[in-house]
Formats: C-alpha cells, structure tokens, sequence
C-alpha cells in the first residue's frame, strides 16, 4: 500500500531556480528517505534522514523532516536540466526490518 | 560498490509462457533481496521480500504461486512470472541489502516485461 503521498504530482521550472518537493506519510517511521529515478529506468538513493533529525544537507539537496506533521520535502538548488526526473520518498518502519514504502513520486522538469 | 544488476533489461513475450528476471549483486553480499512492480508513471509497489536461503514474504495480493522467487545464494535473486498475462506488463525492479546494513537498499535497473 502506499504510505506516502507526495505534491506536486508534476513540476516544471526553469533551471537555476530551486524546486520544492513535499511528501507526507501516515504511520511513524525510522527514517525516510529520496530517491530519484531517470525515465525508465532503476532508482538511485539521494539522501535519508532519521526520524530524529529536522533538516540534512547532501551537495545541492536539502531535506526536511517534520514527524509531527509526518511531513518531508525536498529542495534542489539552482537546478539543471539533468535534475530531470522522477523523484521519490519512501519511509522505513520504526523496529527494524528493512521494507520501504514508497510515496507516489513528483516528476519534475527543469528546462533550459 | 553496492552494484545491483538485472537481467534482461527488456523481455517481450508471448501470453501463456514463462519468464525469468535475475538480480544479481555485484560487489556486496546481499541478505535480502527485494521485487517492486511499477506500472507507467506510478510508484513502486513491494511484491516481496526475499531473504537468502529461505522462503520469500510476499505483500498482500501478490500470488506467490504466479511469481516465484527464489534468492538461492547471497548475490542472486530470481524472479519468475509465470503463465505470463498481458497484464503482467509492467516494469520490474529489485533492489538489495547489504548484510549487516539495515538502511539502504541499492536499486537494480529494472526489468521491462511487455507480454503480448
């Protein structure tokens, strides 16, 4: 099932400017964590953040983690037309186990 | 390192037979393997989990008897869809834990199964 919704659905901007990708979940998490995935293709880990930490750092990208919100979003800075891509949350239970859930993805468009 | 690989990368079919997707680790023991479905512009659904050695979890819906997996040793992982429909069309993606690392798993570049 999917724990995660994210919005927007679609985004597109112009590169250099900044894109914002929100997701909520609805149960408690161990942590959770972005991936981003090409057009068609496998799916490559960016960043994940325990659920005791507020905000993380990773070169251009910066996430947020709000757990009473049950809330995360996703900032890429001064974007480039190769941040084109889908790009997912996916949230890990609390009490080990390794399963993921995955939210239902923004796609985003950086055109020059 | 943390290579995950899949193979084929693309597999058309015809209605009724049987296919074979490996995932293969690379340069890392994987303890658990996982399969995840994913039809156009939609996210990843869990099909299962599969740990080395023994039987796989599937999630709820998913026939285990329809797609068998078998994770015999810990740098390979088979996913087989049998009796192939035309609605089992979709792309597949496996994705790999380290043994020992509980937090992150390594995505394979999936599998594209079209059945006619």
């Amino acid at each position: 099932s999917q724990q995660g919704e994210e919005d927007p659905q679609a985004l597109s901007i112009q590169e250099g400017e900044n894109a914002t990708m929100n997701c909520s979940y609805k149960t408690s998490i161990n942590n959770l964590q972005w991936y981003r995935q090409n057009s068609g293709r496998g799916l490559v880990h960016l960043i994940l953040i325990r659920s005791n930490e507020r905000e993380k750092h990773s070169g251009r990208l910066r996430v947020t983690l709000d757990t009473s919100k049950k809330s995360s979003s996703l900032l890429i800075t001064a974007s480039r037309a190769a941040d084109t891509a889908s790009y997912f949350c996916a949230t890990r239970p609390p009490g080990g186990g390794n399963k993921l859930t995955f939210g239902t993805g923004t796609q985003l468009k950086v055109e020059l | 390192g943390a290579v995950v690989s899949q193979h084929p990368s693309r597999v058309i079919c015809k209605s009724g037979t049987s296919v074979k997707i490996e995932c293969r680790s690379l340069d890392f023991q994987a303890t658990t393997m996982f399969w995840y479905r994913q039809f156009p512009k939609q996210s990843l659904m869990l099909m299962a989990t599969s740990n080395e050695g023994s039987k796989a979890t599937y999630e709820q819906g998913v026939e285990k008897d329809k797609f068998l997996i078998n994770h015999a040793s810990l740098t390979l992982s088979t996913l087989t869809v049998t009796s192939a429909h035309p609605e089992d069309s979709s792309f597949y993606i496996c994705s790999a834990s380290q043994r020992g690392g509980q937090e992150t798993q390594y995505f394979g570049p999936g599998t594209r199964l079209l059945v006619l």
